[in-house]
């Protein structure tokens, strides 16, 4: 089946450093990917929305500065968090829309990348 | 504002009983509902997708109920078994942009 990858799953970062998560569709082109913050024991919250070659698109109170979005291909997207500050420590979750075949429009979500600033 | 609401934070039932979780919404018109499972420290997983039209959709022991006039879905769980247990998360959509509850946790004892 269609599966999503995310790296790192895990990574500590130096406050006011800058850290790159990848999000790849493996066996299908995405033409959409979405980006996701989630706090312990709250709800998933869409941070942005990234087509192939154009501009992610940002939502309410997401400050596309400093959470840079980047989706080169039809496969990867990536999230880099600059200038990381504690209170960016979170749960971070991609999903993927796929438009192929029996896969088609169905969204596949990664598996997680978890983000600690120190 | 759009609001999603999953009925409780967490549910406890025995094994072999069915599990409700309930998921209600205001100002907001969805084209359909999904339902996901997500285990601790990890991604979610899709369940079920319903509908605006539809009323009921069932995959084997999960049922799902959509009623766009009460403004609410019930998702069911027959003959729970304890790896049943996980956070059940709602998420509403008219395009692929999900809208997500917080989740209920349900526990199944054995």
């Amino acid at each position: 089946g269609a599966v999503v990858s995310q790296h790192p799953s895990r990574v500590i970062c130096k406050s006011g450093t800058s850290v790159k998560i990848e999000c790849r569709s493996l066996d299908f082109q995405a033409t959409t990917m979405f980006w996701y913050r989630q706090f312990p024991k709250q709800s998933l919250m869409l941070m942005a929305t990234s087509n192939e070659g154009s501009k992610a698109t940002y939502e309410q109170g997401v400050e596309k500065d400093k959470f840079l979005i980047n989706h080169a291909s039809l496969t990867l997207s990536t999230l880099t968090v600059t200038s990381a500050h504690p209170e960016d420590s979170s749960f971070y979750i991609c999903s993927a829309r796929s438009s192929q075949g029996l896969s088609g429009n169905t969204i596949y979500f990664g598996e997680g990348s978890w983000l600690t600033v120190v | 504002s759009q609001k999603i609401e999953q009925n409780s934070e967490a549910l406890n039932i025995q094994e072999g009983k069915t599990a409700t979780l309930t998921c209600n919404y205001t100002n907001y018109s969805p084209a359909y509902l999904q339902w996901y499972r997500q285990d601790p420290g990890r991604g979610p997983v899709f369940l079920l997708l319903i509908r605006e039209n539809e009323k009921e959709k069932r995959k084997e022991r999960l049922k799902v109920t959509f009623d766009t006039t009460l403004k609410q879905s019930l998702f069911h769980i027959t003959a729970s078994q304890p790896a049943d247990s996980a956070t059940y998360l709602c998420a509403l959509a008219n395009d692929y942009k999900l809208s997500f509850g917080a989740g209920t946790t349900v526990t199944v004892r054995a």
